[in-house]
């Protein structure tokens, strides 16, 4: 079945520091890879997606790209901010029927300090 | 813009009680999901509906839960009898319809359960 493993946090950096989050996945066929921030108390806001190799997502300074070689979505952001810290899901779907539920990573806590 | 409603935001009962939660998808969206998060982790899927049918439902815990979308549009996922094990965030989600070009589930604020 499809699984999607992703770096345990939590992650702590400085205000501009480079963040980078790691996503590997498992999956049959060709799914969809998708970034979730999750803010405290509310629900997943969807933050990017790319859904095919070599697609880069972007969104609010952060990027991933679909890495089908190294089964790969690493979240990357050149300089964090304070109001970045939330927990990062990664995830995949595939496009049509059952198949379309998402299957989400464990997600990594992100702290950013000043 | 459009969102999932979803109520209550929170709610406690004690084990043994029986608990209801409510879903309003995006107006249009055919595909309607419901997940649950455990605290710390990823959230997993409990069932899935295209229109009024349900299409997945292999990881929801038929003895206890149940859920249901008559008319094909909001969406009401039951608990009786709530276990200590069942305190979660409840999220519900919607997509348009699982077509090529439509990839992206939205999800409500989720409905955050205490079981006591």
């Amino acid at each position: 079945g499809n699984s999607v493993t992703q770096m345990e946090g939590p992650v702590t950096l400085s205000e501009e520091a480079f963040l980078t989050i790691n996503c590997t996945y498992t999956a049959t066929g060709y799914p969809s890879l998708f970034w979730y921030v999750q803010y405290p108390g509310e629900g997943l806001q969807l933050l990017l997606k790319a859904t095919k190799a070599d697609d880069k997502g972007s969104n609010k300074g952060f990027e991933a790209t679909y890495r089908k070689e190294t089964t790969s979505f690493h979240l990357e952001k050149g300089s964090v901010q304070v109001s970045d810290s939330a927990v990062y899901f990664c995830a995949l779907s595939g496009n049509t029927g059952t198949a379309s539920k998402l299957t989400f990573g464990t997600g990594t806590r992100l702290q950013v300090m000043l | 813009e459009a969102e999932v409603a979803q109520s209550p935001r929170y709610k406690i009962t004690e084990k043994s009680q029986a608990v209801a939660f409510w879903c309003d998808p995006i107006s249009g969206h055919a595909t309607l999901y419901w997940y649950r998060q455990i605290l710390g982790q990823g959230p997993e899927l409990l069932v899935q509906f295209q229109d009024e049918s349900v299409v997945d439902d292999s990881q929801l815990p038929k003895d206890r839960f149940s859920a249901e979308r008559l008319k094909g549009v909001d969406s009401t996922l039951k608990i009786q009898p709530a276990e200590l094990g069942d305190s979660a965030m409840y999220l519900c989600a919607s997509r348009k319809q699982p077509g090529l070009a439509t990839y992206e589930q939205y999800f409500g604020p989720g409905t955050r359960l205490t079981v006591t």
